[in-house]
């Protein structure tokens, strides 16, 4: 099961931190990955954190281009839990975050799948 | 990327009746090496999140119901319900795992 925290409304420019707890599985032994869905629009992957197992790249992270330099994901292995602290938001970040885990790796199919948290930025 | 593109947007069909969605894909997503399709299928209820049907394009996740099944090779791909019931007015989407993932923009299913 994954949980989602953090979203709510943020000015453009303004920051936020979403969290992800995971229960029934460790994250630092999966590939998790933040996948979002404008109002009304598709799916679009964001993010993905490499797991800790991964013999060349443990922990690695990747992102889409349009939030590089702008979204940093992280896990804390203590508490099971990955982060996707969000800095710089324009109105096109926008849209439900959810916390997933490719089950064999990175890419992959997504399962799975938190509820969901709204990220809203207008001013 | 690789571009997703299912048809069509929205879809009636009658109860007990075959609904057929496609997905296209901008290039080929077989791989040479592991002759498999890195095609994904999901089903979205509204408020809920994605529950995953189909991976390796035809496989069906545990628990999915055997009237899901899916198909195609290449760039083309197909997600049949053989028997449409009440519990699957959803929108389905496709997603490719071939490179950086992708998703279709979604077809809407309902009853007709």
């Amino acid at each position: 099961q994954l949980v989602e925290s953090g979203g709510g409304l943020v000015q453009p420019g303004g920051s936020l931190r979403l969290s992800c707890v995971a229960s029934g599985f460790t994250v630092s032994n999966n590939y998790m990955s933040w996948v979002r869905q404008a109002p009304g629009k598709g799916l679009e992957w964001v993010s993905v954190i490499y797991s800790g197992t991964n013999r060349e790249y443990p922990g690695h992270t990747e992102y889409t281009d349009s939030v590089k330099g702008r979204f940093t994901l992280s896990r804390d292995n203590s508490k099971n839990t990955l982060y996707l602290q969000m800095n710089s938001l324009r109105v096109e970040d926008t849209a439900i975050y959810y916390c997933t885990r490719g089950p064999t790796g990175y890419p992959n199919w997504f399962a799975p799948w938190g509820q969901g948290t709204l990220v809203t930025v207008s001013s | 990327d690789i571009v997703m593109t299912q048809s069509p947007d929205s879809l009636a069909v009658s109860l007990g009746e075959r609904a057929t969605i496609n997905c296209k894909s901008s290039q080929s997503v077989l791989s040479s090496s592991n002759n498999k399709n890195y095609i994904a299928w999901y089903q979205q209820k509204p408020g809920q999140p994605p529950k995953l049907l189909i991976y390796w394009a035809s496989i069906r996740e545990s628990g999915v119901p055997d009237r899901f099944s899916g198909s195609g090779s290449g760039t083309d791909f197909t997600l049949t319900i053989s028997s449409l019931q009440t519990e699957d007015v959803a929108i389905y989407s496709c997603q490719q795992y071939y490179s950086v993932p992708t998703f279709g923009q979604g077809t809407r299913l309902e009853i007709k």
